[in-house]
Formats: C-alpha cells, structure tokens, sequence
C-alpha cells in the first residue's frame, strides 16, 4: 500500500523567511508525485508533478525537487497570500490512476 | 475553461437519510474520481471511473456508499442511511486516464 508522510504538521513563518516542507513516501512503482495547495473551504488546487528523481520545479516563490524517498517544497520569501495548507500525493504504478495524499502541512505566513 | 464543479456546496441531513451529491468534471476528461476529506485527515480515494466504467471500487466504505457516471460526464455518489461518522468534504476529480488530477471544491456533508 503506497504510503506518505508529510512534515511538519503546521509551519509559522514569517513574510521574508525561507523554509522547507517534507513528503516522504512509500509506493511501488513511482508514476508520479504532485503537489496541491489548499485554502480553507476549497478544494486542493494543482502546484506541480514530478515524475523522476532529480527532477526539480518552479513556480513563483516555490519549488518542488524529488529523490526516489521524498520531496520537498521549498518557500521563498514568502508572502501572506502562500498561506496555505499544502498537499503531496503519490500516484503508483497499480491499473488505477488514484492518488494517495499525506495529511498536509498548514503554513501560515505572517507579515 | 471551466473546471470542476460540484453540487450542493454544502448538504445537512438527518442521520438515516440518503443523499446524493453531483459532480460534473472538466469537459474531455475521460477519468473522474471521488475522494472524501475527513477534518484534519487527508484525502481517501473512495472510487474512480473511466468513462462509465468503475474499475476500481476498493475505496467504498461501506455499501450504503455507491457511484454511477453518465458517459464521460457527469457523476453522483450516493449514500444511504446516512451515519455521523459520514460527516465530511466530498472531493470529486477529473482528469485525462492518467494525467494530473483537477479538483472541484466539495461538498460539505454534515449528518446531524
């Protein structure tokens, strides 16, 4: 059963301070791992796909890199607006194509 | 374009009661998923369809929960006597079989 870990479970930074989110999984066959960000009241909303390790991903203030045990999100000089709860999934090599999530990490941003 | 969407946003039922919540998924996309979202836990993958079809129905709870999709739309998932411990988000996701997944906002199932 695909497995995955995120850490920490919430993350206080304030505006300007760099930091680092942890996904750590477990899966049989790697097809991909994706990032989502969640408001409060929505849904999760796509950030980025990586499929191989080494492969590494920018958007804005963040970026995604991944090695064949974990991934990280780094924040850059973040800004209040990427407060947020981040999700990290893991899709695995079975016929199904679904998506097994850890259970996030909160980050609030503050100015 | 329009992404997912999904309906009601928010559903407050007795327990015992069914309902039934609606998702319509991203115009093409041929696979549609539906999670649930239980507060301060991650997303559990309940079923997923391509096309009509549901290969994969592992993630039911329980079968007072079941899903049916029209074609390569729309899809409702419904639970019957309904249970407190149903209390959560409903996430539905469509995608092309295989590629990233794009979700609707939910459905906030409270069962009093």
């Amino acid at each position: 059963e695909d497995q995955v870990t995120q850490s920490p479970e919430a993350l206080r930074l304030q505006e300007g301070e760099s930091s680092s989110l942890n996904c750590s999984y477990t899966v049989s066959g790697l097809r991909g791992l994706f990032w989502y960000r969640q408001d409060p009241g929505k849904g999760p909303e796509f950030l980025f796909t990586l499929y191989s390790a080494g492969e590494e991903k920018e958007k804005e203030r963040l970026k995604a890199t991944l090695t064949k045990k974990e991934s990280f999100l780094h924040i850059t000089a973040p800004k209040p607006e990427d407060s947020a709860t981040y999700l990290c999934a893991v899709q695995g090599s079975s016929n199904d194509y679904k998506l097994s999530f850890g259970a996030g990490t909160t980050v609030t941003v503050r100015a | 374009g329009a992404g997912v969407s999904q309906s009601p946003s928010n559903k407050v039922t007795e327990k015992g009661k069914d309902v039934e919540l609606r998702c319509d998924p991203i115009s093409g996309h041929t696979a549609l998923y539906w999670y649930r979202q239980r507060l301060g836990q991650g997303l559990e993958f309940l079923i997923y369809f391509q096309g009509n079809s549901a290969p994969d129905k592992s993630g039911l709870p329980s079968d007072r929960f079941s899903a049916e999709r029209t074609g390569e739309s729309v899809s409702t998932l419904t639970i019957q006597r309904t249970q407190q411990e149903d209390s959560a988000v409903y996430l539905c996701a469509s995608s092309h079989a295989g590629d990233t997944q794009y979700f609707g906002p939910g459905t906030r199932l409270t069962v009093l």
